[in-house]
């Protein structure tokens, strides 16, 4: 069964703190990890992650794969209230167009 | 603007009651999903449609049911056999970026069941 598991599950962190997302998985086939921010409805597109130690970086976030180890991190430096929201990870197989997510990290940051 | 509607964004129903969510996206994308998100377990998959007139069940199938008889539109069933049906709704298409599938969500309709 097709596994991907995110860590912490929630955080609470004061702006400017930097905070690290981590998400693990088992899958078969593996094709692609992205990463979502969901504050309150929809959940956007952060970033899509194929290669082994690339790292994708978009502002103050930035995120990075590793296929060996199976897992990847969603980096977010100097934190602001805006920042607060639930990050997903996802996990695509190979021989579909599934998504396998995770349960998501609560991220809360105070003034 | 292009993107996913879903309708209605708040829905209340009776127990025993179906009731149809609608999923409407105009870009172009072909394949469609349907995912249900409960408090602490993330998003899980319903089901899934790559084409018109064809869909695959996901995870958490059961009680629930599809059709893709167009290519933008992509309703979602919720029927009385569903045990637990008071949930958060999300619809996506996906869109390829170098190869991979990205999904674009809709805003989601909130299912409440008295």
């Amino acid at each position: 069964e097709d596994k991907v598991v995110q860590s912490p599950l929630s955080l609470v962190v004061h702006e400017g703190d930097t905070v690290t997302l981590n998400c693990s998985y088992e899958v078969t086939n593996f094709r692609s990890l992205l990463w979502y921010k969901q504050e309150k409805k929809a959940p956007t597109f952060l970033f899509m992650l194929t290669s082994s130690g690339i790292e994708k970086k978009s502002g103050r976030l930035s995120s990075i794969l590793d296929k060996k180890e199976l897992f990847s991190i969603l980096n977010i430096t100097a934190t602001q209230t805006g920042d607060s929201a639930v990050y997903l990870c996802a996990v695509e197989i190979n021989s579909d167009y599934k998504l396998t997510f995770g349960k998501g990290t609560l991220l809360t940051v105070n003034p | 603007d292009g993107g996913i509607t879903q309708s209605p964004k708040y829905l209340f129903r009776k127990e025993g009651q179906n009731v149809t969510l609608s999923c409407e996206q105009n870009l172009n994308h072909d394949a469609m999903y349907w995912y249900r998100q409960d408090p602490g377990q993330g998003l899980r998959l319903i089901y899934y449609s790559q084409i018109v007139n064809d869909f695959q069940k996901g995870d958490i199938a059961e009680g629930y049911s599809v059709s893709r008889e167009k290519k933008e539109s992509f309703p979602l069933t919720v029927t009385s056999a569903q045990k637990n049906p008071t949930a958060f709704y999300l619809c996506a298409s996906t869109r390829q970026i170098s190869g991979a599938n990205v999904l674009t969500f809709g805003a989601g309709s909130r299912l409440t069941v008295l």
